[in-house]
Parts: C-alpha cells; sequence; structure tokens
C-alpha cells in the first residue's frame, strides 16, 4: 500500500527566504506524485505533478527514487505562497490518491 | 464550465435522517470521486467511480451509499450517519484517460456536515 509522510506540521519562513516543504513516500511500484494547494477559502487545487517537470508559481519538485522524495521548493518565498500544502500519490495508472498529512506553510512580511 | 460544484454547502442532519450529497461537472471527466475531510486532517478517499461504474470503495460503512447516474453527476446517499461522520465531504473528478498515467483530480468547495 502506498504511504505519504509530510513530517513538518507548520513550517513558517520570512517573505524572500527559501522554502522547502518535505514530502518522503512508500510505494513499491511506480508512483505518480503531486503536490496540491489549498489556499484560505479556497477549494483543494493542483499545484504540480511530478510528470509534468514544470514550474508552477515558482515551485518546483523532483521526484528522487533513491531517496523515496518529492520535495517541494521556492527560491524566495511570497507572502502568498501561504496555504496548507499536501503531497499525494498515486500509483501508476490508478485513481487512488493517497495524500500526506499537509503542511501549514505561513510566509512573514 | 471548469468547476466542479457541490451542493449544499452545509447540511446538519440528525441520525436518523436520510440526506444526500450532490456533485456536478461538466468537463468531460470520466472519473468522480468522494472524499472526506475531518479537521485538520487530510483528504481520504471514499469511492471511485470511473465511466459511471464503481471501481473502489475504500471499505466505507454500508450507510454511505453512492450513485453516479451519469457522467456529469454523483451522489452520496447518506443514513443513520453518527456523529463521527461529521465532516467536510469533497467531490473531485478527473479526466480518466485510460491507457496510462493518472490525472489530474479537480476538486469542489465542499459540503460541511453535522450530524447530531
Amino acid at each position: 500500500a502506498q504511504r505519504v509522510t509530510q513530517p513538518e506540521k507548520l513550517l513558517s519562513v520570512f517573505k524572500g527566504a527559501p522554502v522547502e516543504l518535505k514530502c518522503n513516500y512508500s510505494y513499491s511500484g511506480s508512483p505518480e506524485l503531486f503536490w496540491y494547494v489549498q489556499y484560505s477559502r479556497q477549494r483543494l487545487q493542483l499545484l504540480l505533478r511530478h510528470i509534468s517537470r514544470e514550474s508552477i508559481k515558482g515551485f518546483t519538485a523532483d521526484l528522487n527514487k533513491g531517496e523515496t522524495s518529492f520535495h517541494l521548493k521556492k527560491p524566495f518565498a511570497q507572502e502568498e505562497d501561504s496555504a496548507m500544502y499536501y503531497c499525494a500519490l498515486s500509483a501508476y495508472n490508478n485513481n487512488d490518491m493517497r495524500f500526506g498529512a499537509g503542511t501549514r506553510l505561513t510566509v512573514k512580511p | 464550465d471548469t468547476e466542479v460544484t457541490q451542493t449544499p454547502k452545509h447540511l446538519v442532519m440528525g441520525m436518523t435522517n436520510k440526506k444526500s450529497l450532490k456533485c456536478e461537472q461538466h468537463m468531460g471527466h470520466r472519473a468522480m470521486y468522494w472524499y472526506k475531510q475531518k479537521a485538520k486532517k487530510p483528504p481520504e478517499l471514499m469511492f471511485v467511480y470511473s465511466y459511471e461504474k464503481l471501481s473502489i470503495n475504500e471499505s466505507v460503512p454500508s450507510r454511505f451509499s453512492p450513485e453516479c447516474p451519469n457522467s456529469s453527476l454523483l451522489n452520496l446517499h447518506l443514513h443513520a450517519l453518527q456523529p463521527e461522520d461529521s465532516a467536510l465531504y469533497l467531490c473531485a473528478s478527473s479526466q480518466s484517460v485510460r491507457g496510462g498515467g493518472t490525472d489530474t483530480q479537480y476538486f469542489g468547495p465542499g459540503t460541511r456536515l453535522t450530524v447530531l
């Protein structure tokens, strides 16, 4: 069974500082990894997925199969990045999505 | 229309009531999902419908009964719920492209359910 671990429940950084939200996973097959974000009073939405290999709102995430990690990074955090971030995993070609516990990011002015 | 809509936004029901949650999307997606989210917890998958057929049931109690009448609609029928079932119920949809890959899920705003 797949499992996702986000070790930090809360993360606080100052505006302009780099930020890294950690995500580790456990799955024996081919995983598909996602980062979903929930801004205050908004619905849960996709931020990025590993197969796209793109940067969204300055965020990037690289799948490291050796370390079974999919950490989310941004070099210069902005106040509008404050939100709840969930790492999620699905088995390849499977709609069974598992979410990590989430990390609440606060970017202070 | 590029959104998933859910009705009602809020629902309060007694343990003997029967109620239904409704979810709708008009993006041509063929997979639809129900999740349960307790306060300060991540969403937990309950059911997945793929091409209007139930494909995943995560051992959900029978007091929750899903229904997918067509490719745009998803219902969750509730009967004899318990207070611990109080939560935010999220609906999502995805394209469900067969042949490989997992699709991005698009979430609705949720129905906040309180069971008295």
